[in-house]
Formats: structure tokens, sequence, C-alpha cells
């Protein structure tokens, strides 16, 4: 348990709202990755941060935004949900203590349906 | 580019017979890769990983892989499969260096268990 929460858990939303998730963790890791699943996708990644205000963009960041204004909050906010960002978004950390193997710890996914 | 390819989105064996779930990797430098298992509505957690200290990795739970840089090969293997192994297993390689560390993930291996 690499001491990641998620939220909220589930959510339901209109298509052109604001949607924000939230990841959290307790271990004061510098990097942070939101991810999102897809049937036959995999996971892709959106954004990610290697620390406090720095971010950097994935290979599917259209209609997506983050901010990290503290080591352990790394928020991603969808500015006006479409249909096609229905998904389980998981939030991922890495451990770069030590020797950096690169593996990445989960978290438990925020599953979001827009309707 | 780094990439992966899982070779089956499907793969059923009966309880007791040995696993083979096949990844076939592409990197431009030596790969970090990983398996990682999703069993139903669940995050996922790390089976193993490889980072070039032993081309032979043991995993958790009697899983473990192989890493064959000729063949550019990272097959997944258990010798007797359990009802609990039922779940969605996903072949990974590591990003490139200007890439934050992000993970790259296969399309995923369904594992079913029959009794």
């Amino acid at each position: 348990d690499a001491g990641i929460t998620q939220s909220p858990r589930h959510k339901v939303t209109e298509t052109g709202t604001p949607v924000t998730l939230r990841c959290h963790q307790t271990e004061n890791h510098r990097y942070m990755y939101w991810y999102r699943q897809d049937p036959g996708h995999g996971l892709r990644l959106i954004h990610y941060s290697y620390g406090v205000k720095d971010t950097d963009k994935g290979e599917v960041s259209d209609g997506y935004s983050v901010s990290r204004s503290k080591t352990e909050d790394f928020l991603l906010t969808l500015e006006s949900a479409t249909s096609s960002q229905t998904s389980v978004y998981f939030c991922a950390i890495r451990q770069t203590t030590g020797t950096d193997t690169y593996e990445q710890y989960f978290g438990p996914g925020t599953r979001l349906t827009v309707t | 580019a780094q990439s992966v390819t899982q070779l089956d989105s499907h793969v059923s064996v009966s309880e007791g017979t040995p696993v083979l779930l096949r990844c076939n990797y592409s990197s431009s430098y030596s790969p970090s890769l990983f398996w990682y298992v999703q069993h139903p509505n669940k995050g996922l957690q790390l089976l193993l990983k490889y980072t070039s200290a032993a081309t032979l990795v043991k995993g958790i739970n009697g899983f473990e892989a192989e890493f064959k840089k000729s063949e550019t090969s990272f097959h997944l293997t258990k010798p007797s499969a359990h009802m609990s192994d039922a779940a969605e297993y996903f072949c990974v390689v590591r990003g490139s260096y200007n890439q934050g560390g992000k993970l790259i993930f296969g399309q995923g291996t369904e594992l079913s268990v029959k009794p």
C-alpha cells in the first residue's frame, strides 16, 4: 500500500460541467501521474507531475488540466466534460528514493461517467 | 519509441495447468519492463519487474517472467493456475528518458481459470 487515495471513487456528471478529481498521497513522493483506462487501450498517460507546480502533458492530455500546489495532492480537472471522457481514472506515484527502478504504484481509481 | 504488444487478448486455462501470457516489447535502449495485474473492479498491482539485474524475474503469487533480448519478449508464466489468478494482466515498459518515467501499457490479457 503506497498510501494513495482518490476522491471521489465514483462520479456521474453531465456534459459540459467541470469536474475535478483528487489524488492524495501520504509518503512525500516527487512524481505523480494521472492515467485513464479504457477497454482495449490499457492505461494511457494524461498528465504527470515531477514536483510542486511542475507538470507536463502525457499522450491524451486534450481536455484535461492538472495542478499540484502541495506535494501530497495532484488534481485532475476536466474543464468541460464530454462523453468521450467517460472512463476509469487512476493516479499513480513513483518511488524515487534509493535506486529508482521506475515502477509505479496505483490508487484505487475513480469511475467517471459523463451523460 | 518504446512499446509493448500483448499477443493474446484472452487466455483460458484449467485450474492446476500452466499459464503463459505473451508480451513482446520494442525499446531503443535497455528497457525496464513490468507486469501488473488487475482483478475485477480493483486497482493495479505490481506483479514483477525487470531492470537488467537478472533475466529471470520472480514475482508475487508464483509468477515469473523471462527477459529475452534476442526475441524482444517478456512472457509471464506460472506453473499451476489457481482460480484466484483470474484477472487482467498488463505488460508495461518504461517510456523514454525525457517522458518523466511514464509507463506504456499493453492492451491487456484477460486470464480465465476454469475449475
